[in-house]
């Protein structure tokens, strides 16, 4: 298993240019997560999704939008970039046990808009 | 969703057994407790999970006390590649979205 990929791994974006990060997992988990982390902060949750064509705003979703069509795949669109939004972007996957609840993360997309 | 406080930085030795504690007051009767590690440039990945009592794994070991209002990760023996940020995470097991909040999490640093 490749377990959880993210491309692309580095960006630089001008003000008010779009993108999109790409994430796959092939763990087969329902559930799916976009956080942000900024330099020497912990981690911010900006959308999730229990499952394809089910999605649900975190803690900062303003800015981005998401869309789940497959259960491997989960993109996270940037529209207008603007220079708060520099920052490491992790996508995370789980299965949804009684017992456990270990998310597994993606290496990251470090994004610098300026 | 239950707040945590744990300590921003510690510093250790290598041989050392290292223990952060987790303070969760507001913790709910369904919540668990989750550990992750954090390496520069790297993701979160999880390290250990318990509810109550003690819970052991290859990497370390989670004390739960009987209020369950705190919690302490031990790692045995650090070296120098356990220099990592901690995160202490309460939630319920089977809840998505939000019930997962990272903090700063505890910077570990070991020295040799």
């Amino acid at each position: 298993n490749a377990g959880v990929t993210q491309t692309p791994k580095f960006r630089i974006l001008k003000i008010g240019q779009s993108m999109t990060l790409q994430c796959t997992q092939d763990m087969n988990h329902n559930y799916m997560y976009w956080y942000r982390q900024d330099p020497g902060m912990g981690l911010k949750l900006i959308y999730y999704s229990v499952g394809a064509g089910i999605t649900d705003k975190g803690e900062v979703p303003n800015g981005y939008n998401v869309s789940r069509s497959t259960t491997e795949d989960f993109p996270l669109r940037l529209e207008l970039a603007a220079p708060s939004q520099t920052s490491v972007y992790f996508c995370a996957s789980s299965y949804p046990g009684q017992t456990t609840y270990e998310q597994y993360f993606g290496p990251g997309t470090r994004l610098t808009v300026t | 969703l239950a707040k945590t406080t744990q300590p921003i930085s510690m510093d250790s030795y290598e041989g050392q057994e290292v223990n952060i504690t987790c303070s969760h007051n507001n913790i709910a009767t369904n919540d668990y407790i989750t550990w992750y590690q954090q390496f520069p440039s790297q993701g979160p990945r999880f390290i250990i999970q318990g509810y109550k009592t003690k819970v052991t794994n290859e990497v370390a070991s989670l004390f739960i006390p009987a209020d369950r209002k705190s919690s302490t990760l031990s790692l045995p023996r650090v070296s120098l590649s356990d220099t990592a940020v901690y995160y202490c995470l309460v939630g319920a097991a089977n809840q998505a979205g939000t019930a997962l909040i990272f903090g700063k999490g505890t910077t570990l640093s070991v020295s040799s």
